[in-house]
Protein backbone atom coordinates (compact mmCIF):
# COMPACT_ATOMS: atom_id res chain seq x y z
CA UNK A 1 0.00 0.00 0.00
CA UNK A 2 1.48 3.40 -0.72
CA UNK A 3 0.03 4.69 2.87
CA UNK A 4 -1.55 7.77 3.31
CA UNK A 5 -1.46 10.55 0.33
CA UNK A 6 -1.69 14.08 0.40
CA UNK A 7 -1.27 16.78 -2.33
CA UNK A 8 -0.12 19.12 -3.01
CA UNK A 9 2.99 19.21 -0.47
CA UNK A 10 3.95 22.82 -0.82
CA UNK A 11 1.39 25.09 -1.27
CA UNK A 12 1.93 28.67 -1.31
CA UNK A 13 -0.58 31.63 -1.68
CA UNK A 14 -1.65 35.49 -1.36
CA UNK A 15 -3.94 36.33 1.40
CA UNK A 16 -7.37 36.03 0.00
CA UNK A 17 -7.09 33.30 -1.71
CA UNK A 18 -9.26 30.09 -1.80
CA UNK A 19 -6.66 27.11 -0.49
CA UNK A 20 -7.62 23.21 -1.32
CA UNK A 21 -5.77 20.39 0.18
CA UNK A 22 -6.41 17.10 -0.46
CA UNK A 23 -6.04 13.25 0.75
CA UNK A 24 -6.34 9.62 -0.43
CA UNK A 25 -6.51 7.49 3.25
CA UNK A 26 -5.27 3.96 3.41
CA UNK A 27 -7.53 1.52 1.59
CA UNK A 28 -9.92 -0.08 4.28
CA UNK A 29 -9.51 2.78 6.79
CA UNK A 30 -12.74 4.01 7.90
CA UNK A 31 -11.78 6.91 10.17
CA UNK A 32 -9.88 9.85 8.54
CA UNK A 33 -8.50 12.59 10.67
CA UNK A 34 -7.05 16.29 9.52
CA UNK A 35 -4.17 17.70 11.47
CA UNK A 36 -2.35 21.49 11.58
CA UNK A 37 0.99 21.19 13.00
CA UNK A 38 2.36 24.82 14.45
CA UNK A 39 5.48 25.43 16.31
CA UNK A 40 3.38 27.00 19.45
CA UNK A 41 0.84 24.12 19.60
CA UNK A 42 2.02 20.88 18.02
CA UNK A 43 -0.49 19.12 15.90
CA UNK A 44 -3.93 19.99 16.31
CA UNK A 45 -6.81 18.00 15.60
CA UNK A 46 -9.20 20.09 13.24
CA UNK A 47 -11.78 17.43 12.06
CA UNK A 48 -12.41 13.46 11.77
CA UNK A 49 -14.44 11.35 9.54
CA UNK A 50 -15.44 8.01 10.59
CA UNK A 51 -17.24 6.30 7.35
CA UNK A 52 -17.07 9.40 5.37
CA UNK A 53 -19.25 11.03 7.76
CA UNK A 54 -17.75 14.10 10.03
CA UNK A 55 -17.93 12.94 13.86
CA UNK A 56 -16.20 15.69 15.36
CA UNK A 57 -14.89 19.27 13.77
CA UNK A 58 -15.03 20.87 16.91
CA UNK A 59 -10.92 21.76 16.26
CA UNK A 60 -11.93 24.04 12.98
CA UNK A 61 -10.44 26.90 13.69
CA UNK A 62 -13.29 28.80 12.17
CA UNK A 63 -15.75 29.07 9.47
CA UNK A 64 -13.13 30.09 6.68
CA UNK A 65 -12.37 26.44 7.21
CA UNK A 66 -14.43 23.36 5.79
CA UNK A 67 -13.95 19.74 5.35
CA UNK A 68 -15.56 17.18 3.20
CA UNK A 69 -15.08 13.29 2.36
CA UNK A 70 -17.46 12.77 -0.78
CA UNK A 71 -15.94 8.90 -0.55
CA UNK A 72 -14.08 6.14 1.29
CA UNK A 73 -10.77 7.48 -0.83
CA UNK A 74 -11.07 11.08 -0.68
CA UNK A 75 -10.82 13.76 1.62
CA UNK A 76 -10.19 17.96 0.83
CA UNK A 77 -9.52 20.54 3.61
CA UNK A 78 -10.75 23.94 2.30
CA UNK A 79 -9.84 27.72 3.61
CA UNK A 80 -11.38 30.38 2.36
CA UNK A 81 -10.45 33.36 2.24
CA UNK A 82 -6.70 32.21 3.37
CA UNK A 83 -4.85 34.41 6.09
CA UNK A 84 -1.17 34.33 6.78
CA UNK A 85 -2.28 32.97 10.52
CA UNK A 86 -3.17 29.50 8.45
CA UNK A 87 0.50 29.11 7.24
CA UNK A 88 1.03 25.47 8.74
CA UNK A 89 1.78 21.86 7.81
CA UNK A 90 -1.60 19.99 7.39
CA UNK A 91 -1.27 16.07 7.70
CA UNK A 92 -4.16 14.01 7.28
CA UNK A 93 -3.86 10.70 9.18
CA UNK A 94 -5.96 7.63 8.53
CA UNK A 95 -6.53 4.12 10.90
CA UNK A 96 -8.84 1.08 11.33
CA UNK A 97 -10.95 1.22 14.32
CA UNK A 98 -8.67 0.46 17.73
CA UNK A 99 -5.53 0.81 15.57
CA UNK A 100 -2.51 3.26 15.14
CA UNK A 101 -3.11 6.21 13.11
CA UNK A 102 -1.07 6.03 9.78
CA UNK A 103 0.17 9.75 8.44
CA UNK A 104 0.68 11.48 5.09
CA UNK A 105 3.37 13.54 4.52
CA UNK A 106 1.89 16.90 5.21
CA UNK A 107 1.14 19.50 3.17
CA UNK A 108 3.29 22.90 4.19
CA UNK A 109 0.84 25.62 3.37
CA UNK A 110 2.27 29.50 3.17
CA UNK A 111 -0.05 32.44 3.04
CA UNK A 112 1.12 36.18 2.12
CA UNK B 1 -6.13 24.52 27.04
CA UNK B 2 -2.96 22.30 26.39
CA UNK B 3 -3.86 18.81 27.54
CA UNK B 4 -0.61 17.20 26.83
CA UNK B 5 2.31 18.90 27.11
CA UNK B 6 6.12 18.69 26.04
CA UNK B 7 7.95 20.98 28.09
CA UNK B 8 11.21 20.38 26.74
CA UNK B 9 10.89 22.12 22.77
CA UNK B 10 14.88 20.07 22.64
CA UNK B 11 17.52 17.86 23.70
CA UNK B 12 20.58 17.62 22.53
CA UNK B 13 22.48 13.78 23.37
CA UNK B 14 25.56 12.19 22.55
CA UNK B 15 26.00 9.15 20.80
CA UNK B 16 25.58 5.77 22.89
CA UNK B 17 23.87 7.78 25.65
CA UNK B 18 20.78 7.57 26.92
CA UNK B 19 17.79 9.89 25.71
CA UNK B 20 14.95 10.67 28.41
CA UNK B 21 11.46 12.93 26.91
CA UNK B 22 9.15 13.75 29.24
CA UNK B 23 5.62 14.91 28.56
CA UNK B 24 2.73 15.65 30.97
CA UNK B 25 -0.76 15.47 30.69
CA UNK B 26 -4.11 16.74 32.57
CA UNK B 27 -7.23 14.71 31.97
CA UNK B 28 -7.45 11.68 33.76
CA UNK B 29 -9.79 10.52 31.36
CA UNK B 30 -6.77 9.32 28.99
CA UNK B 31 -6.05 5.94 29.18
CA UNK B 32 -3.72 5.32 26.46
CA UNK B 33 -0.55 6.81 25.90
CA UNK B 34 1.75 7.21 22.69
CA UNK B 35 4.55 8.01 21.32
CA UNK B 36 5.22 9.26 17.45
CA UNK B 37 8.43 10.33 15.39
CA UNK B 38 8.80 12.64 12.92
CA UNK B 39 11.76 13.21 10.73
CA UNK B 40 11.59 16.75 8.23
CA UNK B 41 9.49 16.69 5.34
CA UNK B 42 7.99 13.36 6.54
CA UNK B 43 4.50 12.62 8.63
CA UNK B 44 4.65 11.58 11.93
CA UNK B 45 4.99 7.45 12.32
CA UNK B 46 4.06 5.72 15.61
CA UNK B 47 7.01 4.31 17.95
CA UNK B 48 5.65 3.12 21.23
CA UNK B 49 2.62 3.36 22.78
CA UNK B 50 1.48 1.84 26.76
CA UNK B 51 -1.59 1.36 28.21
CA UNK B 52 -2.85 3.05 31.41
CA UNK B 53 -2.93 -0.32 33.05
CA UNK B 54 0.44 -0.47 32.45
CA UNK B 55 3.66 1.54 34.08
CA UNK B 56 6.23 0.71 31.19
CA UNK B 57 6.39 -0.68 27.99
CA UNK B 58 9.61 -1.98 26.35
CA UNK B 59 10.64 -2.51 22.55
CA UNK B 60 14.24 -2.74 22.08
CA UNK B 61 15.47 0.65 22.40
CA UNK B 62 12.62 2.21 23.12
CA UNK B 63 10.80 2.09 27.04
CA UNK B 64 7.47 4.11 27.90
CA UNK B 65 7.32 4.96 31.46
CA UNK B 66 3.90 5.82 33.23
CA UNK B 67 3.22 7.45 36.26
CA UNK B 68 -0.21 7.93 36.86
CA UNK B 69 -0.69 9.89 40.20
CA UNK B 70 1.86 12.08 39.00
CA UNK B 71 0.21 12.55 35.13
CA UNK B 72 3.70 11.40 33.50
CA UNK B 73 5.01 9.80 31.16
CA UNK B 74 8.51 9.15 29.46
CA UNK B 75 10.12 7.80 26.27
CA UNK B 76 13.58 6.23 27.15
CA UNK B 77 15.98 5.30 24.19
CA UNK B 78 19.08 4.09 25.11
CA UNK B 79 22.03 3.73 23.63
CA UNK B 80 20.83 6.92 21.08
CA UNK B 81 21.90 6.51 17.48
CA UNK B 82 22.10 9.47 14.94
CA UNK B 83 19.11 7.99 13.46
CA UNK B 84 16.77 9.04 16.76
CA UNK B 85 17.37 12.83 15.90
CA UNK B 86 13.91 13.63 15.40
CA UNK B 87 10.90 15.32 16.94
CA UNK B 88 9.31 13.40 18.90
CA UNK B 89 5.74 13.67 19.53
CA UNK B 90 3.59 12.32 23.07
CA UNK B 91 0.21 11.81 22.36
CA UNK B 92 -2.88 10.32 24.56
CA UNK B 93 -5.91 9.00 23.64
CA UNK B 94 -9.52 9.06 25.56
CA UNK B 95 -12.67 8.20 23.80
CA UNK B 96 -14.97 10.68 23.09
CA UNK B 97 -18.14 10.12 21.07
CA UNK B 98 -17.73 6.47 20.45
CA UNK B 99 -14.41 7.08 18.99
CA UNK B 100 -10.73 6.98 20.14
CA UNK B 101 -9.23 10.68 19.77
CA UNK B 102 -5.49 11.47 19.69
CA UNK B 103 -4.33 14.75 22.01
CA UNK B 104 -0.78 15.54 20.74
CA UNK B 105 2.11 17.75 23.05
CA UNK B 106 4.20 20.39 21.20
CA UNK B 107 7.20 18.25 20.15
CA UNK B 108 10.74 17.81 21.33
CA UNK B 109 13.45 18.39 18.66
CA UNK B 110 15.93 15.78 19.80
CA UNK B 111 19.49 15.75 18.44
CA UNK B 112 22.14 12.98 18.83
CA UNK B 113 25.55 14.20 18.36
CA UNK B 114 28.31 12.20 17.67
Amino acid sequence: DAGVIQSPRHEVTEMGQEVTLRCKPISGHDYLFWYRQTMMRGLELLIYFNNNVPIDDSGMPEDRFSAKMPNASFSTLKIQPSEPRDSAVYFCASRVPLGEQYFGPGTRLTVT
Amino acid sequence: DQQVKQNSPSLSVQEGRISILNCDYTNSMFDYFLWYKKYPAEGPTFLISISSIKDKNEDGRFTVFLNKSAKHLSLHIVPSQPGDSAVYFCAASAFFQGAQKLVFGQGTRLTINP
